[in-house]
């Protein structure tokens, strides 16, 4: 069965350092989103992106933040000067969006990055 | 404002039924989801509600009232490997542009 893969499982990182974290979505999935949840606490959004371009993000989502899809198949998040409050599981996560199949509008997740930031 | 709440902590007994209640009120409803989380991994997904009514799939089923901003996930005949975090979550369309806004989740302990 078709997964989403995230790529590292685990990064630490110094305070102001960037970091890169990757993943594979489905590949007929047309939409994808990051998500992250700090350890303890609930899964927020961060953003969303269709057609190569942010769809939607949240008020965390400031200027720190970027997303690409440099090729076919991988969608990235970056962070560019990482704080120690950016601690968390990141997880991405896609979907078809075909509004005709409730199975379309199913966000199937990744495996998560935990990112450490000391 | 979005505001999801769901119970912190549940236990049951294996064997047993639980169900899990949700409220909401939110903005751009477009349907509510009920993923499982084991700790330290990803939320998968068990079920989506779109129209009011009760949605069985095997042991799991899920019930939404759109008009009373309510749901509940209905786990029958548990197992120890259901001992996880059951997340609620509202699919939010604004602008055609959709995203999850999750609760806190609730902390399912199953005992023998």
């Amino acid at each position: 069965e078709p997964e989403v893969t995230q790529t590292p499982s685990h990064q630490v990182t110094q305070m102001g350092q960037e970091v890169i974290l990757r993943c594979v979505p489905i590949s007929n999935h047309l939409y994808f989103y990051w998500y992250r949840q700090i350890l303890g606490q609930k899964v927020e959004f961060l953003v969303s992106f269709y057609n190569n371009e942010i769809s939607e993000k949240s008020e965390i989502f400031d200027d720190q933040f970027s997303v690409e899809r440099p090729d076919g198949s991988n969608f990235t998040l970056k962070i560019r000067s990482t704080k120690l409050e950016d601690s968390a599981m990141y997880f991405c996560a896609s979907s078809e969006r075909d509004r005709d199949r409730v199975s379309g509008e199913t966000q199937y997740f990744g495996p998560g990055t935990r990112l450490l930031v000391l | 404002g979005q505001n999801i709440d769901q119970p912190t902590e549940m236990t049951a007994t294996e064997g047993a039924i639980v169900q899990i209640n949700c409220t909401y009120q939110t903005s751009g409803f477009n349907g509510l989801f009920w993923y499982q989380q084991h700790a330290g991994e990803a939320p998968t997904f068990l079920s989506y509600n779109v129209l009011d009514g009760l949605e069985e799939k095997g042991r799991f089923s899920s019930f939404l009232s759109r008009s009373k901003g309510y749901s509940y996930l209905l786990l029958k005949e548990l197992q120890m490997k259901d001992s996880a975090s059951y997340l609620c979550a509202v699919h939010s369309i604004s602008g055609g542009y959709n995203k999850l806004i999750f609760g806190a989740g609730t902390r399912l302990a199953v005992h023998p």
